[in-house]
């Protein structure tokens, strides 16, 4: 399996620009979680989808972010307007409830660097 | 709010030490406790723990959970410089509808690093 892929692995935008980051689940996979993390408050859940619904966005940090699962295979995080302090590593990870024990699989993140 | 403390924030030893990671936990409904290992790019999962005196051990690594003092440990022996990284600790707190995945409360992590 190829594991969770995310893309870009690197974004370098100026303030007010819209990013997009998109990520797609290990198969089979049915929850999926994204992730913020900096020196400062390490790891945080933003937002996780279990069948492709949300359930629970209490994470993200303001109205200027938001995310979507359209279908099993991929899910895409959206900053707009960006700023400077959105600046950070997004990690994408996915888990199979049941068996596995919810064991979450990260991606291997992309470096967003807001201007 | 839920809460993982983890100690020391940093680590610097010699290859062959012994060393001990510390997570500590405040949560509302505990489920299990996770340790990851973060290198430069993703976590990756190293062990579950669900019941309290039970010690997970692959290789030169092992973790116990007390779950009447809340918290864990996580040993590694031998220290490699392969080991240098972050080694994060995480609870899951079941979710909040039947049926739906839980979710995992991290710590900040502690920074491991193995010289020669």
């Amino acid at each position: 399996d190829a594991g969770v892929i995310q893309s870009p692995r690197h974004e370098v935008t100026e303030m007010g620009q819209e990013v997009t980051l998109r990520c797609k689940p290990i198969s089979g996979h049915n929850s999926l979680f994204w992730y913020r993390q900096t020196m400062m408050r390490g790891l945080e859940l933003l937002i996780y989808f279990n069948n492709n619904v949300p359930i629970d966005d209490s994470g993200m940090p303001e109205d200027r972010f938001s995310a979507k699962m359209p279908n099993a295979s991929f899910s895409t995080l959206k900053i707009q307007p960006s700023e400077p302090r959105d600046s950070a590593v997004y990690f994408c990870a996915s888990s199979l409830r049941g068996l596995a024990k919810n064991i979450q699989y990260f991606g291997a993140g992309t470096r967003l660097s807001v201007l | 709010e839920d809460k993982v403390v983890q100690s020391p924030l940093s680590l610097v030893v010699h290859e062959g030490d012994t060393v001990t990671l510390n997570c500590s936990y405040e949560v509302t409904n505990f489920r299990s406790l996770l340790w990851y290992k973060q290198e430069k790019k993703a976590p990756t999962f190293l062990f579950m723990l669900t019941s309290s005196g039970i010690e997970k051990k692959s290789g030169r690594l092992s973790s116990i959970l007390d779950k009447k003092e809340l918290f864990s440990i996580l040993n590694i022996t031998a220290t490699q410089t392969g080991d240098s990284a972050v080694y994060l600790c995480a609870v899951e707190v079941p979710p909040p509808y039947t049926g739906t995945a839980s979710k995992l409360t991290f710590g900040t992590g502690t920074r491991l690093q193995v010289t020669l």
